[in-house]
């Protein structure tokens, strides 16, 4: 089945640890996206890539940096200098398409806890 | 204003219930526009794009209103398994790939 599979679904960090979260997508989607959710607050875009080996900060990268080796892979690392890494964090793909935007699928997520 | 607003409910409905959403969105450029739900803890599950004629998936229908700048979700025969948030999302205008998202409206289905 296609489909967006990130991993692991519950993580723990420790105070000054890196952490990376794993996204893969076997939708052959050029686009990948990687948000956070807080409760009472929507969906906030952390990095987007459209193309291998490209990607883009977006309003809230600052603590986070990605990579884009492979198509099928966004991984997110979550790094010590992101004070606040307590969330719900989502992986979505999409097409790239002509003009404005496609249908986002999201995997199922990881939440993100501070030991 | 905000780029993208919902009103946040809850709206509480009898199952067989029609219900309707709104959404607003502050940037007239806007091309791209789509309903999704999302259940407690889970992630977001794309619903509909929607159209400039508007379009139709079984029980819920989904409008556009350019001149006042909102879409519109309608349920009809509102089921149990309708009970989750829905979410609208938005382009940031003209080709710009990136989705502005609303906070989302909670739906209860009561029997």
């Amino acid at each position: 089945d296609g489909g967006i599979t990130q991993s692991p679904k519950y993580l723990f960090r420790k105070e000054g640890q890196n952490v990376t979260l794993s996204c893969e997508q076997n939708l052959n989607h050029d686009a990948m996206y990687w948000y956070r959710q807080d409760p009472g607050q929507g969906l906030r875009l952390i990095y987007y890539s459209q193309i291998v080996n490209d990607f883009q900060k977006g309003d809230i990268a600052e603590g986070y940096s990605v990579s884009r080796e492979k198509k099928e892979s966004f991984p997110l690392t979550v790094t010590s200098a992101q004070k606040n890494p307590t969330a719900f964090y989502l992986c979505a793909s999409s097409h790239r398409g002509q003009g404005g935007s496609q249908p986002q699928h999201f995997g199922d997520g990881t939440r993100l806890s501070i030991l | 204003r905000k780029e993208v607003e919902q009103d946040p409910g809850p709206f509480n409905v009898p199952e067989g219930a029609t219900v309707a959403f709104n959404c607003t969105y502050s940037n007239s450029a806007s091309q791209s526009f789509f309903w999704y739900r999302q259940d407690c803890r889970k992630e977001p599950k794309l619903l509909m794009s929607v159209y400039s004629s508007g379009n139709e998936d079984g029980r819920f229908t989904a409008q556009l209103n350019r001149a006042s700048q909102y879409i519109s979700l309608l349920i009809r025969d509102s089921k149990l398994s309708d009970s989750a948030t829905y979410l609208c999302a938005v382009n940031r205008g003209g080709n710009n790939r990136k989705l502005i998202w609303g906070l989302g409206t909670s739906l209860a289905v009561n029997p």
